[in-house]
């Protein structure tokens, strides 16, 4: 079974410019989640996503962050225009679970996508 | 906030020895505890998970031990490898609301030969 894909795995932009990140979950998996991992640090919740409904964006930056979730499989991240704090790996993540499901509490991640903002 | 504290940053072990990290928390809410092991260019995988009405849980030479009142618990990696050197997440979810799961800050394990 195929795992979390993201891309792309790196991404070097100057500041200001956009920069969108991919994420396809593992098939059946009705919740996703957007994660940000600074340089030695655990990974936060940006959104999360119940089929396309973001349930969870309290953390988002909503100002210069964006993500959808178009037929409640694919998702799209974009950040526009970029600052230079904005540098670090952005995981996506998949789980079973959602409305009337119990989420079991294991998270599947892809391997991430390493933004740099020079 | 930090809602879940993780010492120590870094932790270098021998070959065989005993790893433990530590992990806080506050929340009474958390119904859930799993760590992560997360390798150099990969994303975090759960390596194993105990529910707090459980003391200790085992997996091979992986264990857990959670204190409900004291509000804390740990990881053990009993005869550790060199192929363990990875970074550890513990975390916490949440009981209610949509179940959010809060990561702790990251041990980074070395185990030299």
């Amino acid at each position: 079974e195929a795992g979390v894909v993201q891309s792309p795995r790196y991404k070097i932009i100057e500041k200001k410019q956009p920069v969108a990140f991919w994420c396809n979950p593992i098939s059946g998996h009705n919740t996703l989640y957007w994660y940000r991992q600074n340089l030695g640090q655990g990974p936060e919740l940006l959104i999360r996503y119940e089929n396309e409904e973001a349930v969870d964006d309290s953390q988002l930056p909503k100002d210069r962050f964006s993500a959808e979730r178009l037929k409640g499989v694919d998702s799209t991240l974009k950040i526009q225009p970029a600052e230079l704090g904005d540098s670090a790996v952005y995981l996506c993540a998949s789980s079973l679970g959602g409305p009337g499901r119990r989420f079991t509490g294991e998270l599947f991640f892809g391997e991430g996508s390493r933004l740099t903002v020079l | 906030q930090q809602q879940v504290k993780q010492s120590p940053q870094s932790l270098i072990v021998q070959k065989g020895g005993i790893s433990i990290i530590n992990c806080a928390y506050e929340n009474t809410a958390f119904d859930y505890f799993p760590w992560y092991q997360q390798f150099p260019g990969k994303g975090p995988a759960l390596l194993i998970a105990i529910r707090p009405d459980v003391s200790e849980k085992k997996e091979g030479r992986f264990t857990i031990s959670f204190n409900k009142s004291a509000k804390q618990f740990s990881l053990h990696i009993m005869d550790s490898q060199p192929g363990d050197s990875a970074t550890y997440f513990c975390a916490a979810r949440n009981s209610g609301g949509y179940q959010k799961v809060t990561f702790g800050t990251g041990t980074k394990l070395q185990v030299i030969p």
